[in-house]
């Protein structure tokens, strides 16, 4: 089956520095790859959707100068948290689909938990 | 996408079967229902998903009505690694975004 790699797993950063996380499709070309969020105890939100070789698309009330997304190919998607502060800490989840794949819904890869201290 | 409602949580013994309701009552004709759930800290996983007639797999059982305005997902034998939050999706098939609702938070217990 389709399978999504996400890295890091946890990571820590301090105030004001940046952080990149890595969403890989390891077995299959990801025609689009999303962004999402999660607070703990509450639900998924989505944060943005890439498509291979074009801009994002943000969702409404995410900063895409805060948040950098780049999907150079159709395997790779990053993210990356600029200037990352304790309110930007939440787990971070990517996901991926290909065409063929769309009807069966995306696979998502194992997520991130951000730290800001 | 039509909204979802399900209840916030769910008890189950291990191995019995597991029955968690959906309401979809806004659902379009070309949208489809969709089951996820997430293990705590990982990933959302793909369950099953269906249009209007029952489906089966290896995983679950899904149960539309017949006016598509509600659903049940089963698993047939719960078991410890069960637990989790389960979500309900509807959802056009093709290139469309999947939006999460609270799910249903089953707790599976010996």
């Amino acid at each position: 089956g389709a399978v999504v790699s996400q890295h890091p797993s946890r990571v820590i950063c301090k105030s004001g520095t940046s952080v990149k996380i890595e969403c890989r499709s390891l077995d299959f070309q990801a025609t689009t790859m999303f962004w999402y969020r999660q607070f703990p105890k509450q639900s998924l939100m989505l944060m943005a959707t890439s498509n291979e070789g074009s801009k994002a698309t943000y969702e409404q009330g995410v900063e895409k100068d805060k948040f950098l997304i780049n999907h150079a190919s159709l395997t790779l998607s990053t993210l990356t948290v600029t200037s990352a502060h304790p309110e930007d800490s939440s787990f971070y989840i990517c996901s991926a689909g290909a065409e063929t794949q769309w009807d069966y819904g995306y696979t998502f890869g194992s997520g991130t938990r951000l730290t800001v201290v | 996408d039509a909204k979802t409602t399900q209840p916030p949580s769910m008890d189950c013994a291990e191995g019995r079967a597991a029955n968690l309701p959906c309401n979809h009552s806004t659902i379009s004709g070309n949208e489809y229902v969709y089951w996820y759930r997430q293990i705590h800290s990982q990933g959302p996983q793909y369950i099953i998903h269906g249009l209007k007639n029952n489906e089966t797999n290896e995983m679950a059982s899904l149960i539309i009505t017949e006016d598509r305005k509600s659903s049940t997902l089963i698993l047939p034998h719960a078991t410890l690694r069960d637990t989790a939050v389960y979500y309900c999706i509807v959802r056009a098939t093709g290139y469309s975004t999947l939006t999460f609702g609270k799910g249903t938070m089953l707790l599976v217990s010996p």
